[in-house]
């Protein structure tokens, strides 16, 4: 049973352009959750979504940014117009079924972002 | 709001050292406590969990008792391993935070053992 897949593994880009970061939950799984992690800083939280279905976004910038999980194929987190801050390493997570309190989440190995 | 405050890292100790991390809390409600692996290269892992006033998690050789007095939840082993070098997170979920269902990390600490 694979893991939670991320790909790309490593992503550069120049500012103003457009990040896709992709994410395949394990499977069964249903709930994804992304967090970004800035250099010497925790994973903070961005955003919880079920199939079809933003659940939570409230860790989301305001502009630039968006997510989606459509019924067939991998979550996508999409920055637009990037800029240097934007900088961080992208985990997915996935559960089987939403609430955290003791669900257990399963995370993928991140995509680091690196806008020049 | 709901935070975690780690100790700063590297923390770096020979093999056989005592280890500990220490982690405390701060939230809203009555939360579950939560210990993550990232191993070099790869995605974190939940080492050790517990939901409620002292609970004790328990994996492989690693300890933490849910200190409610004291807002705590300190990460020990007895006898560190070269393969523990690693950075250890610290979190919490809420479950009195509904709306937001997500863990609150630390800020992560490198745990460096020394052969």
């Amino acid at each position: 049973n694979a893991g939670v897949m991320q790909n790309p593994r490593h992503l550069v880009r120049r500012r103003g352009q457009e990040a896709r970061l992709r994410c395949s939950p394990m499977k069964g799984h249903s709930h994804v959750y992304w967090y970004r992690q800035l250099p010497e800083e925790g994973l903070k939280f961005m955003v919880y979504l079920q199939k079809e279905n933003i659940i939570d976004e409230s860790g989301m910038p305001k502009e630039r940014f968006s997510a989606e999980f459509p019924k067939e194929g991998p979550s996508i987190l999409r920055i637009q117009q990037v800029v240097r801050g934007d900088s961080a390493a992208y985990f997915c997570a996935s559960s089987q079924a939403g609430g955290q309190g003791n669900e257990k989440l399963f995370f993928g190995s991140g995509t680091q972002l690196s806008v020049l | 709001g709901n935070s975690v405050t780690q100790m700063e890292g590297p923390v770096t100790l020979s093999e056989e050292a005592f280890l500990t991390i220490n982690c405390t809390y701060t939230a809203t409600g009555y939360p579950s406590l939560f210990w993550y692996v990232q191993y070099p290269g790869e995605g974190l892992q939940l080492l050790l969990k517990a939901t409620k006033a002292d609970d004790k998690g328990s994996n492989k050789g690693f300890e933490a008792t849910y200190r409610k007095e004291t807002t705590s939840f300190h990460l020990e082993k007895g006898s560190v391993q070269v393969s523990d070098s690693a950075v250890y997170f610290c979190a919490l979920s809420d479950p009195g935070d509904t709306g937001r269902r997500a863990l609150t990390f630390g800020s992560g600490t490198r745990l460096q053992v020394q052969p």
